[in-house]
C-alpha cells in the first residue's frame, strides 16, 4: 500500500485566498484525522471522521475551516479565506478502530 | 477538554546517556501511543500501551502505562545519534479521538 497520500506538499498563498488540501486515507482504514501543526501550538487535532462521517470538528479553529469526506477514499480540508495565523503543517492520518495512526508527508501551507 | 502535557520540552543528551520523558494527562486514559518524528518529517507510531500497569520493551526504548492510567513514559537507554526526533504520546480516553501530547525535542550530540 502506498501509505496516506497528501497534497500538496507545499502551498505558498497570500491572505484571503482559498486553499483545498487533499488527502487519501490508507485503503480499509474507516478513521481519518486531520492535525496542524505548529511550534506554538504543537499538534492540534483539527476534526475526525469514523466511516466518512465527521465525528468531532471541535477542534476546528473557525468558520474559516471546513472539512469534507464524500467517500472512503478521500478527504478534503478547506480554508477560506486564508490567515497568515493559518500558516502552519497539515497533516491527515487514517487507522482502523484503536490502531495506530498512519500519517502523511503533510501539506506546509505558508500564507503571506 | 482533555489535555496532555509532556516534559521535558526539550533535552539535550550526549551520545550514550539516558533519556526520559514523562506524558501526563488530565483525565483517565484507555490507551496511550508514543510516536517519534524525525526533523522535518511526520509522526511515527512506536507503540501501544493498554493495560494499568503496563512496561513494553523495544530494544533500548522501554515504555511504561501508570497505575491509574492517567501518565506514561519511554526511556531510552545509551542513546544514540539516531534517537534524534520529538516524542509525542498520544492519549485515548472514551471516544476514539487521540490527542497528542505537547512533545520532547531530543538532541543528540556525539
Amino acid at each position: 500500500d502506498a501509505g496516506v497520500i497528501q497534497s500538496p506538499r507545499h502551498e505558498v498563498t497570500e491572505m484571503g485566498q482559498e486553499v483545498t488540501l487533499r488527502c487519501k486515507p490508507i485503503s480499509g482504514h474507516d478513521y481519518l484525522f486531520w492535525y496542524r501543526q505548529t511550534m506554538m501550538r504543537g499538534l492540534e487535532l483539527l476534526i475526525y471522521f469514523n466511516n466518512n462521517v465527521p465525528i468531532d470538528d471541535s477542534g476546528m479553529p473557525e468558520d474559516r475551516f471546513s472539512a469534507k469526506m464524500p467517500n472512503a477514499s478521500f478527504s478534503t480540508l478547506k480554508i477560506q479565506p486564508s490567515e497568515p495565523r493559518d500558516s502552519a503543517v497539515y497533516f491527515c492520518a487514517s487507522r482502523v478502530a484503536s490502531g495506530e495512526l498512519f500519517f502523511g508527508e503533510g501539506s506546509r501551507l505558508t500564507v503571506l | 477538554g482533555q489535555q496532555v502535557m509532556q516534559i521535558p520540552q526539550y533535552q539535550h543528551v550526549q551520545e550514550g546517556e539516558d533519556f526520559t520523558t514523562y506524558c501526563n494527562s488530565s483525565t483517565t486514559l484507555s490507551n496511550i501511543q508514543w510516536y517519534k518524528q524525525r526533523p522535518g518529517g511526520h509522526p511515527v507510531f512506536l507503540i501501544q500501551l493498554v493495560k494499568s500497569g503496563e512496561v513494553k520493551k523495544q530494544k533500548r526504548l522501554t515504555f511504561q502505562f501508570g497505575e491509574a492510567k492517567k501518565n506514561s513514559s519511554l526511556h531510552i537507554t545509551a542513546t544514540q545519534t539516531t534517537d534524534v526526533g520529538t516524542y509525542f504520546c498520544a492519549g485515548v480516553s472514551g471516544t476514539d479521538k487521540l490527542i497528542f501530547g505537547t512533545g520532547t525535542r531530543l538532541q543528540v550530540f556525539p
